[in-house]
């Protein structure tokens, strides 16, 4: 069975800083991974994904992820934050032969002015 | 763009109460997801339909809940009766599932249920 950890439940960061929210996975098998944001109230919308290939995966909104099989990590990276970034972040993974995501517990990203 | 509908957006119930949730998917979308969300966590998935057949309901607590997609379209969730540990966003998505390799999952915005 998967599993999902990220490691920070809470990411404070200056607007224009960089930031990392970090995601570990644990599987026996081959496995796609996702990010996923969540504003205030509302559902999840999906900001990169990684299925194969080029294990740097650039998504919506300049958000990047590293898929790193021998760390089993999928860390989400931004260069530059906005306050509009505020928001829960979920690593997700599901196994390559199901469509089922396994969720992470979230990172709350909080940008300051 | 198309969307996926939720209703309602929320939904305040007393205990014992019985409630329900609709989703209508995204035209063409054969999968179908139920996800609990409890404040705090990450969303848990509680039933997948393909079309109008239940593929995943092992952690749907099937002495109060209950789902159905009779014509593989739209679908209710219904929990009877409700407990105070219910309370949490009931999330729909749907996706065209393996089929079309995205492995994408949309979501809809939600119903937030809580039970006084």
């Amino acid at each position: 069975a998967q599993s999902v950890t990220q490691l920070d439940s809470q990411v404070p960061v200056f607007e224009e800083a960089p930031v990392e929210l970090r995601c570990n996975y644990s599987s026996s098998v081959s496995v796609y991974l996702f990010w996923y944001v969540q504003y205030p109230n509302q559902g999840l919308q999906l900001l990169l994904k990684y299925l194969s290939g080029s294990t740097l995966v650039k998504g919506i909104n300049g958000f990047e992820a590293e898929f790193n099989k021998s760390q089993t990590s999928f860390h989400l990276r931004k260069p530059s934050v906005h306050i509009s970034d505020t928001a829960e972040y979920f690593c997700a993974v599901s196994d390559i032969d199901t469509d089922k995501l396994i969720f992470g517990t979230g990172t709350r990203l909080q940008v300051f002015p | 763009e198309a969307e996926v509908a939720q209703s309602p957006r929320y939904k305040i119930t007393e205990k014992s109460q019985a409630v329900a949730f609709w989703c209508d998917p995204i035209s063409g979308h054969a999968t179908l997801y139920w996800y609990r969300q409890i404040l705090g966590q990450g969303p848990e998935l509680l039933v997948q339909f393909q079309d109008e057949s239940v593929v995943d309901d092992s952690q749907l607590p099937k002495d109060r809940f209950s789902a159905e997609r009779l014509k593989g379209v739209d679908s209710t969730l219904k929990i009877q009766p409700a407990e105070l540990g219910d309370s949490a966003m009931y999330l729909c998505a749907s996706s065209a599932g393996l089929f079309d390799g995205s492995y994408e999952q949309y979501f809809g915005p939600g119903t937030r249920l809580t039970v006084t």
